[in-house]
Formats: structure tokens, C-alpha cells, sequence
């Protein structure tokens, strides 16, 4: 049973708009969510992160959307660029149990120039 | 510093043969882990390490793989014998401290191919 859930495997959108990436958990007890971003034969990186006491975060392109009474969280990219092109992993973790990560299957998402 | 480092970076071998992976984690990190990429399960973890120490290793598959971690700068992970099934990505990486808020470090993966 998979507690974080991204039920789309891939994505495809234009340069220049936006991207939304969606994921999905069953655990209430997680509070506090991250999404990585991975190219080929690299490992995943850090990308942004948000606390269960928010339901937004932004850094420059990239926000984070986070709703509790849905147990969904969203990535939004804009505008995407092509470079953005790569495997987006949504982690969910308890926090104040340790700092263990559960993750998504991943997003594939391309941007088409 | 160079990050988290893993070697080989790819490995092909014989199903039945034992094959181990290596892991340097970041320097002053206190958090060890191991996750392996499937196409089927996406990033799972296996098994994490706090100052050197196994916490969780409900996620290693089977007897066949293990995992060590002797002291600070060096975890392995080895799988005897190995099978077609374990053909896998496998990521290590670590973090400091007991919160989350910044993530995990990853290393670049081993891929592994077991024929």
C-alpha cells in the first residue's frame, strides 16, 4: 500500500506555461512534504518544501500547494522551461518522528520548446 | 565538499554472484540511507542508519541483501546471490540531524543490471 501516490507518470506541457504536478497521500499523520527533482543518471535533489501548518510555499517558479482536508499536494512551475525536464518526486514525512522520507512513484514531465 | 558519493556507478552481473555497493555519505552527516528506484515501486526505502546504526530495515527486500555501515564515512550494501529482480537504481544518501526540513542529500546511484 503506498502511502504517497503520484498518479500521473508523465506529463507533457509547452514552454512557457505552467506545469502542475500533482500528488496524493493516505497518511494523516504526515506533516511535512518535499518534492524533488531528478535528471537522468543523477541522483534526486532537493527542490521545495512545505509544513502541514501551510498551504502555500513559493520560490521563484516553483510553488508548493498543500491541502489537508484533500490529503493533496501540488507542484506549480511557471513559466516551465525546457530545462525544467526531468522525474519530480513528491516525499512525505511524520517530523517529529525522525526524518524518514516516504515517496511518490514520480512525475516524468517534459517541456516542449 | 563532494557530496554524497557512490560507487560503482554501473554494475552488470551473473544472477548468483554477490555483488556489494558503496556509499561515502557527506562529511558531519548523521543519517545514512538506502532507497532503490523500480520502475514498478518508484523510490523505496530499504534500510537507514542514525551515527552508524541500523533503525529501519523493513524495507530490505530479503535475507539476500544487507547492509553495514562500520563507521562514519563508509556504508555498504551487498546482495548474495543476486537475481533479475534486483536490477534496480540504487540511491544512497544522507542528512544531518533528525528533521527533515532540508531533505536528503542523494548520490548519483549504482545502476544495476543482474542477467
Amino acid at each position: 500500500d503506498q502511502q504517497v501516490k503520484q498518479n500521473s507518470p508523465s506529463l507533457s506541457v509547452q514552454e512557457g506555461r505552467i506545469s502542475i504536478l500533482n500528488c496524493d497521500y493516505t497518511n494523516s499523520m504526515f506533516d511535512y512534504f518535499l518534492w524533488y527533482k531528478k535528471y537522468p543518471a543523477e541522483g534526486p535533489t532537493f527542490l521545495i518544501s512545505i509544513s502541514s501548518i501551510k498551504d502555500k510555499n513559493e520560490d521563484g517558479r516553483f510553488t508548493v500547494f498543500l491541502n489537508k482536508s484533500a490529503k493533496h499536494l501540488s507542484l506549480h512551475i511557471v513559466p516551465s522551461q525546457p530545462g525544467d525536464s526531468a522525474v519530480y518526486f513528491c516525499a512525505a514525512s511524520v517530523s517529529y518522528a525522525g526524518n524518514m522520507l516516504t515517496f511518490g512513484g514520480g512525475t516524468r514531465l517534459m517541456v516542449k520548446p | 565538499d563532494a557530496g554524497v558519493i557512490q560507487s560503482p556507478r554501473h554494475e552488470v552481473t551473473e544472477m548468483g554472484q554477490e555483488v556489494t555497493l558503496r556509499c561515502k555519505p557527506i562529511s558531519g552527516h548523521d543519517y545514512l540511507f538506502w532507497y532503490r528506484q523500480t520502475m514498478m515501486r518508484g523510490l523505496e526505502l530499504l534500510i537507514y542508519f542514525n551515527n552508524n546504526v541500523p533503525i529501519d530495515d523493513s524495507g530490505m527486500p530479503e535475507d539476500r541483501f544487507s547492509a553495514k555501515m562500520p563507521n562514519a564515512s563508509f556504508s555498504t550494501l551487498k546482495i548474495q546471490p543476486s537475481e533479475p529482480r534486483d536490477s534496480a537504481v540504487y540511491f544512497c544518501a544522507s542528512s544531518f540531524g533528525d528533521r527533515v526540513y532540508y531533505g536528503y542529500t542523494f548520490g548519483s546511484g549504482t545502476r544495476l543490471t543482474v542477467v
